[in-house]
């Protein structure tokens, strides 16, 4: 089956220090990879993909992420985390057709 | 997303009311979904529609029907609700391109409780 996983509920980091919100999946064939974030009240909003090409893709706000094949990871990380970056991250994966696979999320919170 | 609006917000009903939650979209996206969040276990599908002709189910259907009235408009319902029923309910609209890279762009949510 396939799967996604967020190892952590809830990852704390101190603003101004880098972060990592992890990210590992189970597919069968090449997967196109996803990260989402959540602020309070909202929709989920598109942070980054990977689909194809270089392992080190680049996103909005400052994130980026790195594909992994070896490790089947797609970790997200930020040089310096903000207070403002406090949310809730979602991982997604989709292998091919139209369902995307949502991981549980982590909980980011940045402290001031 | 303003270009996905969700009707309504939050809802409280009681168990066996039919409900209907409306989903309406201004970025003229074919494709649109709907899933269900529950805490710690991410977003499940509910149902997708390719284009107004086209409704397919998700992981979750049971329960639910949808209808896509306009390609701007995409409906779920809840014929009897039930308690395990109450979660966030979000949609989402995608890009008509590959599906499996597209990526999808979410309403603010409607918070369901049932009682």
């Amino acid at each position: 089956a396939q799967s996604v996983a967020q190892p952590e509920d809830q990852v704390n980091v101190a603003e101004g220090n880098p972060l990592t919100v992890k990210c590992t999946y189970s597919v069968s064939g090449n997967p196109y990879l996803f990260w989402y974030v959540q602020y309070p009240n909202r929709g989920l909003q598109f942070l980054l993909k990977y689909i194809t090409g270089d392992n080190l893709v680049k996103g909005s706000y400052g994130f980026e992420a790195e594909f992994n094949k070896s490790q089947t990871s797609f970790h997200l990380k930020k040089p310096s985390a903000l207070v403002s970056d406090s949310a809730l991250y979602f991982c997604a994966v989709n292998t091919g057709g139209f369902k995307t696979i949502f991981g549980a999320g982590t909980r980011l919170f940045v402290k001031a | 997303d303003a270009d996905v609006t969700q009707t309504p917000r939050n809802r409280i009903t009681k168990t066996g009311k039919r409900i209907m939650l409306e989903c309406s979209q201004t970025k003229g996206h074919d494709r649109m979904y709907w899933y269900r969040q529950d805490p710690g276990l991410g977003l499940r599908l509910i149902y997708y529609s390719f284009d107004v002709k086209d409704i397919n189910k998700g992981e979750i259907s049971d329960g639910y029907s949808v209808s896509r009235q306009a390609q701007a408009k995409f409906s779920l319902s809840l014929e009897s609700a039930i308690p395990n029923q109450t979660a966030l309910y979000f949609c989402a609209t995608s890009e008509d391109r590959v599906p499996s890279t597209d990526t999808q762009y979410f309403g603010p949510g409607t918070r369901l409780t049932v009682l």
